[in-house]
């Protein structure tokens, strides 16, 4: 049973764009969600994070929101550039003592020039 | 700092072979974790260690896969008898600390293919 789940496959977005990433997830525990990206051929490399006593967490080009009602998260890049292209992984840890990542399965993004 | 260095990058090797994949973690890690990562199921984590003990193994699939850490600047992951199904990107990663939002640094993965 997937606790994290990235919906979207893929997506693909125009360069100067906002690209949105979608994450659910069922674990009312969950109280720390990360994004991860990865590039072909290297591992995964953490991008932002945002805890649960917030809603919104900003660096850059990168905003991360989360809506606990819902149990969703998303990525917004804006504007996306053609660097950005890779795998998203939306990951999330729950709060007492040490806990695992626990992964989506991500979601593919092209941004195209 | 050298990141989480993983060896082989690549492995080919034939149904029925033993399988053992290296890393190092970063230095000062008190965490390292093995993920696997397949198209079907994503990044599953299969087994990670604290101070060189591991605390949870229930990710790993079944008894042909064994992991061990040594000591705190090594561990290795392997399965014997290799089939096909367990063709995948074999992650590495560490980490410093318990405390929330502690950030996992992954290595560039081994990659096997058993034909």
């Amino acid at each position: 049973d997937q606790q994290v789940k990235q919906n979207s496959p893929s997506l693909s977005v125009q360069e100067g764009r906002i690209s949105i990433l979608n994450c659910d997830y069922t674990n009312s525990m969950f109280d720390y969600f990360l994004w991860y990206k990865k590039y072909p051929a290297e591992g995964p490399t953490f991008l932002i994070s945002i805890s649960s006593i917030k809603d919104k967490n900003e660096d850059g080009r990168f905003t991360v929101f989360l809506n606990k009602s819902a149990k969703h998260l998303s990525l917004h890049i804006v504007p996306s550039q053609p660097g950005d292209s890779a795998v998203y992984f939306c990951a999330a840890r729950s709060g007492t003592g040490y806990s695992t990542l626990t992964f989506g399965k991500g979601t593919m993004l092209l941004v195209s020039p | 700092d050298a990141g989480v260095i993983q060896s082989p990058r690549h492995e080919v090797t034939e149904m029925g072979q033993e399988v053992t994949l290296r890393c190092k973690p970063i230095s000062g890690h008190d965490y390292l974790f093995w993920y696997r990562q397949t198209m079907m199921r994503g990044l599953e984590l299969l087994i990670y260690f604290n101070n060189n003990v591991p605390i949870d193994d229930s990710g790993m699939p079944e008894d042909r896969f064994s992991a061990k850490m040594p000591n705190a600047s090594f561990s290795t992951l392997k399965i014997q008898p290799s089939e096909p199904r367990d063709s995948a990107v074999y992650f590495c990663a560490s980490s410093f600390g318990a405390t929330g939002g502690n950030t996992i640094y992954f290595g560039e993965g081994s990659w096997l293919t058993v034909v």
